[in-house]
């Protein structure tokens, strides 16, 4: 079945430091490709996402790049703040019956920015 | 707008209570679904729903039911709580298509079944 694979954190670095979180995914069919931000005691935000191959997401300074030839989608910011950490997810959109209505979601990946 | 709404936010349970995880969100979505986070599994999709009186099994569905009586409203019920249902639930709305729009999560039940 599908699947989103993250790297595995904690990622730690200082501020304004650059920002990669590598996520590949399994998938078949076209899916549009997700990133959440979850921070501390809080539900899941919208970050940015891609709906075909090639689209470039964006927002508040993040990007991922949809490479449909790599099955990839990593999540990369060129200056971290400390109010950038957060949980990141990323995640897909399934398929089932001819609608797509199911997000399938990687474990997470925890970024602390220390000062 | 509230957004997606959910109630309680958090909650002890004794083994084999039931109990009625509610969701209401006023978006006028037609998707609506429940996850539950664990440490280390991301989110895990429970039940979810397409519109009303609609539902369907996600991935982990055993030990939880769920209705669908109005575009609203969408209670996750805990038949007989067990320790292995403890975790963080999350409701999440959507319009009808995922690709475009993603979900829209509420802020999550934190529950403890002792």
């Amino acid at each position: 079945g599908n699947s989103v694979t993250q790297m595995e954190g904690p990622v730690t670095l200082s501020e304004e430091a650059f920002l990669t979180i590598n996520c590949t995914y399994t998938a078949t069919g076209y899916p549009s490709l997700f990133w959440y931000v979850q921070y501390p005691g809080e539900g899941l935000q919208l970050l940015l996402k891609a709906t075909k191959a090639d689209d470039k997401g964006s927002n508040k300074g993040f990007e991922a790049t949809y490479r449909k030839e790599t099955t990839s989608f990593h999540l990369e910011k060129g200056s971290v703040q400390v109010s950038d950490s957060a949980v990141y997810f990323c995640a897909l959109s399934e398929r089932d019956g001819g609608a797509t209505n199911k997000l399938i979601f990687g474990t997470g990946t925890l970024l602390a920015v220390q000062p | 707008n509230a957004g997606v709404t959910q109630t309680p936010k958090f909650q002890v349970l004794k083994t084999g209570q039931s109990m009625t995880l509610q969701c209401a969100q006023d978006m006028n979505h037609e998707y609506m679904s429940w996850y539950r986070q664990d440490p280390g599994m991301g989110l895990r999709l429970i039940h979810y729903s397409v519109g009303a009186g609609i539902t369907d099994q996600g991935e982990v569905p055993n030990g939880y039911n769920v209705s669908r009586s109005t575009t609203e409203d969408f209670p996750l019920r805990l038949l007989s709580a067990a320790p292995s249902q403890t975790s963080v639930y999350f409701c999440a709305s959507s319009y009808s298509s995922l690709d475009n729009y993603g979900y829209t999560f509420g802020s999550g039940t934190r529950l403890t079944v002792v």
